[in-house]
């Protein structure tokens, strides 16, 4: 079964960039969306089809997605983007099946 | 506006069943892609099943044989029917919508297989 790797967590001060890897194998070939799940809450799409954001998504919130890795990347973070980040894929071959990452945790220092 | 609610979690023996609820407004489950994402305690998101709008159904295999998603039309719910549960059947179960991607979901019902 297809597997996306993710680090468990991610530090970043307030104010700079962070940025919160997806590898799978050639994941460059699959659309990949991102969901922030603050504490005791359901998750909240914040980036789509790789680079795309919902409606309602600060700009702040961007991502990439090359070869085997996928990339979120969060500009001038704050303390309110503290969460628990999820990478998705979804595929119909043969079957319909989805994919998440195991999660990253954005601690904000 | 779109809102998904969820219900019938609780605690259940081993083996036992339980039926969760989905009641949603704001768009019509019968014409749209919906789903069932689970969260153990501490965990990941693991995807669990789908009905799609022509009423085609997948599931995963962790549950494949045990549970069973379903949709009432009129009432615009869904459903997830799980049977032979299992301690590690214990999670959140969220009801979202979306094929590729989940852009509404519900706020979980939690399930605790336990004796």
């Amino acid at each position: 079964s297809y597997v996306l790797t993710q680090p468990p967590s991610v530090s970043v001060a307030p104010g700079q960039t962070a940025t919160i890897g997806c590898g799978g194998d050639n994941i460059g070939a699959y659309s990949v969306h991102w969901y922030q799940q603050k504490a005791g809450q359901a998750p909240v799409l914040v980036v789509q089809d790789d680079g795309d954001r919902p409606s309602g998504i600060p700009e702040r919130f961007s991502g990439s997605n090359s070869e085997n890795t996928a990339t979120l990347t969060i500009s001038r973070v704050e303390a309110g983007d503290e969460a628990d980040y999820y990478c998705q894929i979804w595929d119909s071959n043969p079957n319909h099946y989805v994919v998440f990452g195991a999660g990253t945790k954005l601690t904000v220092l | 506006e779109v809102q998904l609610v969820e219900s019938g979690g609780g605690l259940v023996r081993p083996g036992g069943s339980l039926r969760l609820t989905c009641v949603a407004s704001g768009f019509i489950v019968s014409t749209d892609y919906m789903s069932w994402v689970r969260q153990a305690p501490g965990k990941g998101l693991e995807w669990v099943s789908i009905i799609y709008s022509g009423g085609k159904t997948y599931t995963a295999d962790s549950v494949k044989g045990r549970f069973i998603i379903s949709r009432h039309s009129s009432e615009n719910t869904l459903y997830l029917q799980m049977n032979s549960l299992r301690p590690d059947d214990t999670a959140v179960y969220f009801c979202t919508r979306g094929l590729q991607r989940f852009d509404y979901w519900g706020q979980g019902a939690l399930v605790t297989v336990s004796s």
